[in-house]
C-alpha cells in the first residue's frame, strides 16, 4: 500500500519561498512506471496541477506554464522522497497542496493528507 | 476558470440514480481515453473512483461507473447512499503542456 507524508510549514510570507516536502512509503521515487506530482487547491482556482517529477533512466520534470519559472520539484532518492519549492510567493498562491502518485496516464491514485499554506505576512 | 465544465451541483435521493457531466475539448477528453474521476470529502484528499474512463480501482463500490462520448464524460453514481454526500471532480490527460486539466467540481447532495 502506497502512502504519502506531507510535511512543511502552513504559513510563509509573502516574496518568500515556499517549501514542501512528501515523504513515499510502499513505492519507490525513482521508480519507472510512477511520476510524482504537486497539485493545489483553492476556492478560486479549483485543482490546479503545478507539476512532476519522473525517473526513466535519468530524471525528468514538468511544470504547469501558470508556474514554470517559479518552481522547482525535486526528488530525494536518499530518503525517498520529493520536494516542492515555489519561489516569490503572493497571496494567490494560498492553497492547499497536495502530493500524489500518477502512473503515466494522468490518474493520481495515491494523495498525500494535503496541506493548507497561507501566505501572509 | 476550470478547464473541464462541470454542473456546480447535483441532487437526489436515497437509492435513485444521478449523473455528473465533464464537458471538455478534442485535446483532452475527446482526443483521449484517460480520464478520471475523484471523491473528496470535506477536509479530505480526493480519492480516485473512476480511471481510464470506466475503470474501477480495487475497493470502489460498483455503484460508480464512467463512459465518454465525443468531448464529454459522465460520472454515474446508482442506488445512492448517505455516505456519497461529497464533491465530485473530473480530470484528463491533455495535449497542451498543463499535462492534466480538471472540472470545477460538482456537488453531489443525498437529499
Amino acid at each position: 500500500q502506497v502512502q504519502l507524508q506531507q510535511s512543511g510549514p502552513g504559513l510563509v510570507k509573502p516574496s518568500q519561498t515556499l517549501t514542501l516536502t512528501c515523504a513515499i512509503s510502499g513505492d519507490s521515487v525513482s521508480s519507472n512506471s510512477a511520476a510524482w506530482n504537486w497539485i493545489r487547491q483553492s476556492p478560486s482556482r479549483g485543482l490546479e496541477w503545478l507539476g512532476r517529477t519522473y525517473y526513466r533512466s535519468k530524471w525528468y520534470n514538468d511544470y504547469a506554464l501558470s508556474v514554470k519559472n517559479r518552481i522547482t520539484i525535486n526528488p530525494d532518492t536518499s530518503k525517498n522522497q520529493f520536494s516542492l519549492q515555489l519561489n516569490s510567493v503572493s497571496p494567490e498562491d494560498t492553497a492547499v497542496y497536495y502530493c500524489a502518485r500518477d502512473l503515466d496516464t494522468a490518474t493520481f491514485d495515491y494523495w498525500g493528507q494535503g496541506t493548507l499554506v497561507t501566505v501572509s505576512s | 476558470q476550470s478547464a473541464l465544465t462541470q454542473p456546480a451541483s447535483v441532487s437526489g435521493s436515497p437509492g435513485q440514480s444521478i449523473t455528473i457531466s465533464c464537458t471538455g475539448t478534442s485535446s483532452d477528453i475527446g482526443g483521449y481515453t484517460y480520464v478520471s474521476w475523484y471523491q473528496q470529502h470535506p477536509g479530505n484528499s480526493p480519492k480516485l473512483i473512476i480511471y481510464d474512463v470506466r475503470k474501477r480501482p480495487s475497493g470502489v463500490s460498483n455503484r460508480f461507473s464512467g463512459s465518454k462520448s465525443g468531448n464529454a464524460a459522465s460520472l454515474t453514481v446508482s442506488g445512492l447512499q448517505a455516505e456519497d454526500e461529497a464533491y465530485y471532480y473530473c480530470s484528463s490527460y491533455t495535449s497542451s503542456s498543463t499535462f492534466v486539466v480538471f472540472g470545477g467540481g460538482t456537488k453531489l447532495t443525498v437529499l
